[in-house]
């Protein structure tokens, strides 16, 4: 199982250039979400998909869109990129078991730097 | 509502010296409790998860932690220091329930191990 995965691993993009991240997960999950990590102030819940065919907003889903593509893959898009968006991005999935929400597994992340 | 607070963005032993990291939590329900590591330029992987059962918890790499109820708190230990758990560490709640639950992160701690 590769886990999940995450393309591209670099970008650098000039504002108001456009992209999509894209993330995929082998384990079945029913979950996904997209968290952005910037220094100091750990991991901000960007968008989620609690099941495939719907998602909601988490924290800072501003300047952002997703699309939960089917139940393995969760993309992330920005339509117009500010440099307030550089930040390292991170995909994630859960499985959701009898008890409720269980362990959370990462990708490897996106660095992506707007200028 | 949830959130995590882990004191102290930064801490520094020495080698063989005990890891202590701490992280309070506040859940108006039963919680499920993680510890996650991230070394440099990679994601977060799973250390340790309370869910039910035992209140302390080992992970791996030495590590463990108490699930303390009463002080609502999740501290994680080791007895003795190595170079190689020179890492970011991140505590993260999330409920115990049927549904699909969000996580929520603390804001992360640096260890620094000092030869």
């Amino acid at each position: 199982n590769a886990g999940v995965t995450q393309t591209p691993k670099f970008q650098v993009l000039k504002t108001g250039q456009s992209m999509t991240l894209q993330c995929a997960q082998d384990m079945n999950h029913n979950s996904m979400y997209w968290y952005r990590q910037d220094p100091g102030m750990g991991l901000r819940l960007i968008y989620y998909s609690a099941s495939e065919g719907t998602t909601d907003k988490g924290e800072v889903p501003n300047g952002y869109n997703v699309s939960r593509l089917n139940k393995r893959e969760f993309s992330l898009r920005l339509e117009s990129a500010a440099p307030s968006q550089t930040s390292v991005y991170f995909c994630a999935s859960t499985a959701l078991l009898a008890g409720g929400t269980d362990t959370q597994y990462f990708g490897p992340g996106t660095r992506l730097t707007v200028l | 509502a949830q959130s995590v607070t882990q004191l102290g963005s930064h801490v520094s032993v020495s080698e063989g010296a005990l890891v202590l990291l701490r992280c309070n939590y506040s859940s108006s329900v039963p919680p499920y409790l993680f510890w996650y590591v991230q070394y440099p330029n990679q994601g977060l992987q799973l250390l340790l998860k309370y869910t039910t059962g035992a209140t302390l918890v080992k992970g791996i790499n030495g590590f463990e932690a108490e699930f303390k109820k009463s002080e609502t708190s999740f501290h994680l230990t080791k007895p003795s220091a190595h170079m190689s758990d020179a890492a970011e560490y991140f505590c993260a709640v999330t409920r115990r329930g049927n549904n699909f639950n969000k996580f929520y992160f603390g804001s992360g701690t640096k260890l620094n191990v000092k030869p």
